[in-house]
Formats: structure tokens, sequence, C-alpha cells
């Protein structure tokens, strides 16, 4: 039962297009949302996080918006550029005391040069 | 040190075989995980330590699979009569004090033959 899913596994985009990375989550207890972007042989990293209680954080080329009652969201970037070329991974947390992730299982993203 | 810290970055053992994995995080921080991710996944939570303590260790998927954290800093993940199925790559993390996204280090790929 994957609670967080990613349903697209690759996106391409030319070069200073916008990218819009989806997310959609089934449990209505995560109250708080990540993205990391992974390059090969590393770790993800983080990038962006959005609060339950928020529909929109933004920070520089990246805003991640929140739809609470479509249990979505999604990551924009803009302008993309070739270096954004990268698996992204959307993560929920739950409330309380649980500190754990629950990952989707990523989009790979090329940006075109 | 300034990142975490995995060793090995690669092992291979045979089935049957113990294997050790280290993590060594960001000084300071308190809140430790540790996650498997196979390939085309998401990382899948296995422990969280919140200093020398298991805070949670529910996605551990059997009693094969334990982890320690003696001293709030260093910790081992143990993988007992290894299977082929557990190969993967083992992602840890640290975080100052559990909240907010955390910190990766570059994994240990784990391949068992």
């Amino acid at each position: 039962d994957q609670q967080v899913k990613q349903n697209s596994p690759s996106l391409s985009v030319q070069e200073g297009r916008i990218s819009i990375l989806n997310c959609d989550y089934t449990n209505s207890m995560f109250d708080y949302f990540l993205w990391y972007k992974k390059y090969p042989a590393e770790g993800p990293t983080f990038l962006i996080s959005i609060s339950s209680i928020k529909d929109k954080n933004e920070d520089g080329r990246f805003t991640v918006f929140l739809n609470k009652s479509a249990k979505h969201l999604s990551l924009h970037i803009v302008p993309s550029q070739p270096g954004d070329s990268a698996v992204y991974f959307c993560a929920a947390r739950g409330s309380g005391s649980a500190r754990q992730l629950t990952f989707g299982s990523g989009t790979q993203l090329t940006v075109l040069p | 040190g300034a990142g975490v810290s995995q060793t090995p970055s690669n092992k291979v053992t045979e089935k049957g075989k113990y294997v050790e994995l280290r993590c060594d995080p960001i000084s300071g921080h308190t809140a430790l995980y540790w996650y498997r991710q196979s390939l085309g996944q998401g990382p899948e939570f296995l422990i969280y330590f919140q200093g020398t303590g298991a805070a949670d260790d529910s996605g551990l998927p059997n009693d094969r699979f334990f982890a320690v954290r003696p001293e709030g800093s260093v910790s081992t993940l143990k993988i007992q009569r290894t299977e082929r199925g557990d190969s993967a790559v083992y992602l840890c993390a640290s975080s100052r004090d559990g909240n907010g996204g955390y910190t990766f280090g570059s994994g240990t790929r784990l391949t068992v033959v």
C-alpha cells in the first residue's frame, strides 16, 4: 500500500522552461512534506519543504504547492537548468512523535540543453 | 565531520553471511535514521535513534536486522544470515533534533550473491 505516489517515473524538459513534478498521498495524518533531489551514487539532498498549514513555499527557482483537499503536492522548477537533471523524491511525515519519512518512488527529471 | 559518512561504500557478501554497515552522523546531530532503497524505489524507513536509544524500529523487516548506537554518535546496522533480497542501498541520515529535513549519507550498496 503506497501512501506516497509519484506516478511519473520520468520527465524531460527543455532548458529554460518550467519543470512540474507531481506527488499524491493517501494518509491524511501527514502534516509535513519534503522534496529531495538525488544524483547517481549520492544520497538524497533536501531541497524544499512545506507544512500542511501552508499551500505554497518558495525558495529561489523552486516552489512547492500543496493542495490538502486533493492530497496532492507539486514541485515547480523555473527556469529549469541542465544541472537540475536528477531523481526527485517526494516525502511525507506524520504528525505527532513519528519522525520517519515515507517516500515516493521518484521521478527522473532530464533537462535538455 | 562536514557530512554523514557511511562505510563501506560497497559491500559484496555471500548468502548466509553476517554484515555490518557503519554510519558516522554530523557532529551534534542527536537524531539518526537508517533507510533502505531498492532499485526503482524510494527509500524505505528502517529505524530511528534519538540519542542512544532506538525511538522507532518499526521498519526493520525481521529479526535478522539490528542496529545500535551505543554512544549516541556512530551507528552500526547489523544483518545476520544475509539473503539475496537484502541487496539494496542502505542509507543513513541525521538531523539536529528530528525535525525538518535531514542530511543523508551516500549510502552503502550491499550485494548478496
